[in-house]
């Protein structure tokens, strides 16, 4: 069955350095999304991209994170100058179509550690 | 509340009882989903249910919405040592197509 697989599963990261989070969404899915999640806490959207740009984001997703689709495989995200606060753990999904019934399949995560 | 309260918070009971978990959300929905997350792992998506069902079942799954009081309830038949996770529901609002808003979960021990 296919799945969304992500890389790294581990980032450990000093305060203000830049990481990127890569994403394989599946193949014919057309939209992608990355939601984190604080240790002990709920997941909570960031951002979709669908047709090479994002059509929605939350006010979490600021000037620091940026998400491209460098091929026609990989979805990335972007954070420039992580904080502390940015550990998390990070997820991918991806779905086919946005409207209906459709599922979104995630990813096993990247558990990011800023120090 | 938020949208996709899970309560219980946490919730134990012995191999082989049921477990009820229930969920409720604010806004319109098109669609509410179940996913299980055990710890520090990723997120299994379970079951989808979408706003003109009312039950839906799947293996010892079985999931209920109810639109009007804006809740939905996961039921887990004959409750297996594996099932010990964390729940979340899932909503996907009515008016916008894109997200899911994800609720606090449920944490599940099911005690040997």
């Amino acid at each position: 069955e296919p799945e969304v697989t992500q890389t790294p599963s581990h980032q450990v990261t000093q305060m203000g350095q830049e990481v990127i989070l890569r994403c394989v969404p599946i193949s014919n899915h057309l939209y992608f999304y990355w939601y984190r999640q604080i240790l002990g806490q709920k997941v909570e959207f960031l951002v979709s991209f669908y047709n090479n740009e994002i059509s929605e984001k939350s006010e979490i997703f600021d000037d620091q994170f940026s998400v491209e689709r460098p091929d026609g495989s990989n979805f990335t995200l972007k954070i420039r100058s992580t904080k502390l606060e940015d550990s998390a753990m990070y997820f991918c999904a991806s779905t086919r179509l946005a409207q209906g019934g459709e599922t979104q399949y995630f990813g096993p995560g990247t558990r990011l550690l800023v120090l | 509340s938020q949208q996709g309260e899970e309560d219980p918070q946490a919730l134990s009971i012995q191999e082989g009882e049921n477990a009820t978990m229930n969920c409720s959300y604010k806004t319109s929905i098109n669609n509410l989903q179940w996913y299980r997350q055990n710890s520090g792992r990723g997120l299994v998506h379970l079951i989808l249910i979408r706003s003109n069902e009312r039950e839906k079942h799947s293996g010892r799954l079985r999931v209920t919405l109810d639109t009007s009081k804006k809740s939905s309830s996961l039921l887990i038949t004959a409750s297996r040592a594996a099932d010990t996770a964390s729940y979340f529901c899932a909503s996907r609002s009515m008016n916008r197509d894109d997200k899911i808003i994800f609720g606090k979960g449920t944490r599940l021990h099911i005690l040997p």
